[in-house]
């Protein structure tokens, strides 16, 4: 079973903020936290990782607390082609086959 | 570079009757995975390989599911015989080295079983 919990869905107007949050009270030590996005009839796309430091790379920004029991997603001016699926994991990097274990993610709707 | 390529994209059968699927991974990509993504959920692993050796297929139903990867290229994944429950879509994903964070996934194919 997946170790995060998200909300089921999210709006945004476009051009504002897209704030996706996600709960992994359980995680380890040894879990690192993935995010990835699925848009309609595409396959899964990575879009950033990390340990416990904040990460931001070209297409978002992760924000993980300090207990490591919480992060947030966020695309800092959403548009129209963010509309997707995302999916926030955790996964364990010592345990062999790094396996990744999808939920059902959070489905988002960027408003024009 | 060029990405995941998958075939068919789409595939209609009646239930009992065979389908096979193919991939072909990023060129250089030690790994291969074969995920299954039911409408409404998230893509579920059914099937890891490291060159040609598998690495973790506790989630493929064995009685049915079979995949290779031959030549630790390209791979294919059948179903035989094929039930109600296997629609689906089917995704292919490699990875440049086993634990990579990056996946890159190809397009898919939706399998629907009448």
């Amino acid at each position: 079973d997946a170790k995060t919990t998200q909300p089921p869905s999210m709006d945004c107007a476009e051009g504002r903020a897209a704030n996706l949050p996600c709960n992994h009270s359980t995680i380890s030590g040894n879990e690192y936290v993935y995010w990835y996005r699925q848009i309609h009839s595409q396959g899964p796309q990575y879009i950033i990782h990390g340990l416990k430091n904040n990460e931001t790379n070209e297409m978002a920004s992760l924000i993980i607390t300090e207990d490591r029991k919480s992060s947030t997603l966020i695309l800092p001016h959403a548009t129209l082609r963010d509309t997707a699926v995302y999916y926030c994991i955790v996964r364990d990097v010592t345990s062999g086959t790094y396996k990744y274990i999808f939920g059902t993610g959070t489905r988002l709707k960027v408003l024009a | 570079e060029a990405g995941v390529a998958q075939s068919p994209r789409y595939k209609i059968i009646e239930k009992r009757q065979s389908v096979a699927f193919w991939c072909n991974p990023i060129s250089g990509h030690a790994t291969l995975y074969w995920y299954q993504q039911i409408l409404g959920q998230g893509p579920k692993l059914l099937i890891q390989f490291q060159n040609n050796g598998v690495v973790d297929d506790s989630q493929l139903p064995k009685d049915r599911f079979s995949a290779e990867r031959l030549k630790g290229v390209d791979s294919t994944l059948k179903i035989q015989p094929a039930k109600l429950e296997d629609s689906a879509v089917y995704l292919c994903a490699s990875s440049f080295i086993q634990g990579a964070p990056e996946q890159y996934f190809g397009p898919g194919t939706r399998l629907t079983v009448t």
